[in-house]
């Protein structure tokens, strides 16, 4: 069983739509989890970590559900600039793992 | 603008050539690490470094050899690779390993290419 499962998508969705992307993991001991995107041939970027409070940064909001071993992103008034792909990265204190990442593309 | 730099931005080799992949940063961070990524993949980890020793290897085959002189450098040495490892050579740091919610950062990567 991986690590991270995550819905590779790809997620087609017009301008101004909100979107949620899930994870879920398997590691209960997991520590840490941050979501990054990923332009295409670029490095991937930190977008936010995950708290188990929740945590919100303009239009994107990020959760965390110890219990039932899930994060989710949820990105409001979609923009074309979103357009990416979106992974979910967890730490287990040992190491980083990633999910298979999950394509957006914004429709103007 | 990446705070983890890495040259060369990108390399064309013979399966017979030497080559070093360097990475630096200045950001005080004492974890780095080696990725690799394919086409349409996640980032695979190849190696970790906490403050400056090896700690992990995810049994990369020894073309790859990793090297870390200092706390700021971290280089990956090349030689005798397989047109299967052409792909894209991320660096990644963070602050240490030793408490929660540290995020890597990544360079923007070397795109390698075996011939």
């Amino acid at each position: 069983r991986k690590e991270v499962e995550q819905d590779p998508g790809p997620f087609n969705v017009p301008e101004g739509a909100t979107v949620a992307f899930n994870c879920t993991y398997s590691n209960s001991a997991s520590q840490s989890f941050f979501w990054y995107r990923q332009d295409c041939r670029k490095e991937p970027k930190l977008l936010m970590s995950v708290y188990s409070s929740g945590n919100e940064d303009g239009r994107f909001t990020a959760q965390l559900n110890r219990a039932s071993q899930y994060i989710s992103l949820l990105i409001r008034d979609s923009k074309l600039s979103d357009s990416a792909t979106y992974l979910c990265v967890l730490d287990t204190g040992n190491q980083f793992y990633f999910g298979t990442g999950t394509s957006l593309t914004v429709i103007p | 603008d990446t705070e983890v730099t890495q040259t060369p931005k990108h390399l064309v080799m013979g399966m017979t050539n030497k080559k070093s992949l360097k990475c630096e940063q200045h950001m005080g961070h004492r974890a780095m690490y080696w990725y690799k990524q394919k086409a349409k993949k996640p980032p695979e980890l190849m190696f970790v470094y906490s403050y400056e020793k090896l700690s992990i290897n995810e049994s990369v085959p020894s073309r790859f050899s990793p090297e870390c002189p200092n706390s700021s450098l971290l280089n990956l040495h090349l030689h005798a690779l397989q047109p299967e490892d052409s792909a894209l050579y991320l660096c990644a740091s963070s602050q240490d390993r030793s408490r929660a919610n540290q995020p890597q950062h990544f360079g923007d990567g070397t795109r390698l290419s075996i011939l």
